[in-house]
Formats: C-alpha cells, structure tokens, sequence
C-alpha cells in the first residue's frame, strides 16, 4: 500500500526566503507525482505535476523534483512572498491516475 | 478558477441520514475521481469513474456509491452516515487520456459535510 510522508507538518519562514518542502513515498512504482496548494477551507489548485520518467519541473519561482528510485520529491519556492501561505500537498498517481496524498505541509510567510 | 463546480457548498446532516453530493466536470473530461478530506490532513481517494463506469476504488464501504452522467456531472451519495463522516469532500475531472501520467487533474472546490 502506497504511503506519502510530508515534512514538515508545518513552517513559518519571514518574507524573502527560499525553502524547500519535502515528500516521500513508499512505492517507486509510480506514474507522476503532483504537487498542489490548498488555501484555507478551498479546492485544491494543480501546482506542478512530474511524469515518473522526469527528475524535474520548473513553473515560476516553483522547481519540483522528483527521486523516484529513493522515493523522494521536494518542492522548491524561491523568494518567499506572504501570497505563498497556505498548505501545500503532495500526491503520486498510480497507472489510473489516482492518487495518493501525503498530509500537507502548512506554510506561512510572515511579511 | 478550475471550472469544476461542487454544490451544496455546505451540508449538516444526522447521524443515519443519506446525502447527496454533486460535481460539474469540465467539458469533454471523461474521468472524474472523488476524495474525503478529514479536518487537518490530507484529502483520501473514494473512487473515480471513466465515462460512466466506475474504474477505481479506494478503501471505503459500499455505503460510498457514485454516478457519473454523460452531461459531465457526477454524484456522491453516501447512505447510513457516521459522524466521522464528516469531511471536505473534494471531485476533481480530468481528460482520461491514454498515457495518462501527463492528465492534470482539475479540483472543484469542495463540499463541506457535517454529520451530527
């Protein structure tokens, strides 16, 4: 049974900071691995998304990577802004597209 | 804005009730999946359905049930309902694409159910 870990739970960084939020999964045995941010009682919004054969993807002062053989993926935000607060999740896809979410990791921005 | 629509936005229902939750896909997206977002983590796979078949389920009773409809629209109903229950409920539609590790899926925006 696929597993996703995020940590941290939670991370309060000042304005203008880069930081990196990671996810780990059990099972290599994935399609794509999704990255999404969710604000306060919200949908979900598709950030990046990473084919299972890709080792990155770039949109903005967003970079995914992904380690598929260690099991691995961190998001990486660049220059912090207080827009950025809200959780943000992790999914891996199966061969249907159904995924499997890790817990978030919670973010503030303090200005 | 994802054009994915949920409604009602919000619910509260009793203990043994049976609810009914509804999505708008996009248009011309094939797939649409449903997913249980409990207070704090993160959201759980219910069960996904391609053109009006289901094709997929997670682990949750058969007392979870969905419908999909050629019009793009698609129910969740949930019978004989417990307090834990209660959750965000999340429909999110994709194109269903073969090759489908490249099918973005589009969320709507939740409904939230509460379970007295």
């Amino acid at each position: 049974k696929q597993e996703v870990t995020q940590i941290p739970a939670a991370l309060s960084v000042p304005e203008g900071e880069n930081l990196v939020l990671n996810c780990s999964f059990t099972d290599s045995a994935i399609y794509n691995l999704q990255w999404f941010r969710q604000d306060p009682g919200k949908g979900l919004t598709s950030l990046l998304l990473i084919q299972s054969s890709q080792r990155e993807q770039t949109s903005g002062r967003l970079n995914a990577s992904l380690d598929k053989s260690s099991g691995r993926s961190t998001l990486y935000i660049a220059a912090s802004q207080p827009g950025d607060s809200a959780t943000y999740l992790c999914a891996v896809g199966d061969a249907g597209n159904m995924l499997t979410f890790g817990g978030g990791t919670r973010l503030m921005v303090k200005p | 804005e994802t054009g994915v629509t949920q409604s009602p936005t919000h619910l509260i229902k009793t203990r043994g009730q049976q609810v009914t939750l509804r999505c708008s896909s996009q248009s011309g997206h094939n797939t649409v999946s449903w997913y249980q977002q409990a207070l704090g983590q993160g959201p759980q796979f219910i069960f996904q359905y391609y053109r009006e078949e289901e094709n997929g389920r997670g682990n949750f009773p058969p007392r979870f049930s969905g419908l999909q409809f050629p019009n793009y629209s698609s129910e969740l109903n949930v019978n004989a309902l417990e307090l834990d229950d209660s959750a965000l409920y999340l429909c999110a539609s994709s194109l269903g694409l073969a090759g489908v590790s490249l099918d973005t899926q589009y969320f709507g925006p939740g409904t939230r159910l509460t379970v007295l």
